[in-house]
This record gives C-alpha cells, structure tokens and sequence, in this order.
C-alpha cells in the first residue's frame, strides 16, 4: 500500500527564516509526486509535479526537489503569506488515484 | 480556462436526513472526478474518483454513493447521515495521465447534528 509521510506537523517561522518541508514516500513505482498548498477552508491548489529522481521544480519562493525516497519543499525567505498547509501527494503506475500526506502547517510570523 | 463548482458551501444536517452534494466543471471534456473528505485536523480522504459517465470507483464502503449523471458533473449522496459524515467535502478534476494534478473546488463543509 502506497504512504507518504509529512514532516514536521507544525513549522513556525519569523519572516525571512529559510527552511524546509519533508515528505518521505513509499510507493511501487513512483509515476509523479505532487505538491500542493491548501488556505484554511479552502480546497488545496496544485503546486509542482515531479516526476523522477533529481528533478527540482521553482515557484517564487518555493522550490522542490526529489530523491527516491523522499521531497522536499524548501522555502526561502518565506512571507506570512505563505503561511498555509502543504500537502504532498504521489501516484503510483497502477492506480487511477493519487495518496495524500497528513501535511505540514507552516506559520510565517511578522 | 477551466472551472469546478461545489454547491451548497456549508451545510447543516440531522442524523439520518439524506444528502446530496454536487460539483460541475467548465472548460474541459472527459475529466476524471473525484470525492475527496477532510475531516479537522486530518488529510484528504479519497471517497469515489470517476473516469467516464456512469463509471464510479469506490474507496470507502460505507454510507455514501456517488453517481456522474453527465460528463462534467458528480453527485455525492447519502439515504441516511451519520455522524461520522462531517467534514468538509471535496470535488477535484484532473485530465489525462497525469491524475495526480488535480483541481479542486472550493468545497462544502457538511456538519451533521
């Protein structure tokens, strides 16, 4: 059965704070690992798609990269508009769904 | 551009009243659906995806249905809450073989009393 573990939980920063989220996977045959950003009762929006190991996808302040066993989500100098929660998601060759993370619910502090 | 619809945005419910909940999306053909459920505090919860009309997929046995009466639209139903049903409930459309980049709609936040 496919997982995907987010780390940490919970991550608070001061503005401007580099840091980064962690999704660890186990799935038999990654097809593509996703990312996406979800606001308090709102849907989730679709971020990245990655595809395969070493590949690294930039979005203004969010970058993510890939190895064969886990993501990650690296914020540089993060805004208290990126606070949010980040979800990790993969899919694997045989299934016509994809597996979501628990996710990481970061605060940027002022 | 493409667009998802959910409707109603909240909704309050006794135990064992029905539910209905539906989504549309605009400017594609032949997306793949999905219901999704969140309940606080957890992930996304994968109900029933849908790959053509009348073709549904069910990941949850339990009290809910879902039904894709048209190519764009998908219909989550209950005969009798639970509730163990709140939560807030999520349509999202993807096309193509990339399934895990997927749109979601703004979704419905059900509580059931």
């Amino acid at each position: 059965e496919d997982q995907v573990t987010q780390s940490p939980e919970a991550l608070r920063l001061q503005e401007g704070e580099s840091s980064s989220l962690n999704c660890s996977y186990t799935v038999s045959g990654l097809r593509g690992l996703f990312w996406y950003r979800q606001d308090p009762g709102k849907g989730p929006e679709f971020l990245f798609t990655l595809y395969s190991a070493g590949e690294e996808k930039e979005k203004e302040r969010l970058k993510a990269t890939l190895t064969k066993k886990e993501s990650f989500l690296h914020i540089t100098a993060p805004k208290p508009e990126d606070s949010a929660t980040y979800l990790c998601a993969v899919q694997a060759p045989s299934y016509q769904k994809v597996t979501f993370g628990t996710g990481t619910k970061l605060q940027v502090i002022p | 551009s493409q667009t998802i619809h959910q409707w109603p945005a909240t909704l309050v419910q006794p135990v064992g009243s029905p539910l209905s909940l539906e989504c549309t999306v605009e400017g594609t053909s032949n997306p793949n659906l999905y219901w999704y459920r969140q309940a606080a505090g957890r992930g996304l919860q994968l109900l029933f995806y849908s790959v053509g009309i009348g073709q549904i997929s069910s990941e949850v046995p339990q009290n809910l249905s879902a039904s894709r009466p048209q190519d764009r639209q998908f219909i989550l139903s209950s005969k009798k809450l639970l509730l163990s049903d709140s939560g807030f409930y999520l349509c999202a459309w993807s096309i193509g073989g990339s399934l895990g980049e997927q749109y979601f709609g703004p979704g419905t936040r059900l509580t059931v009393t």
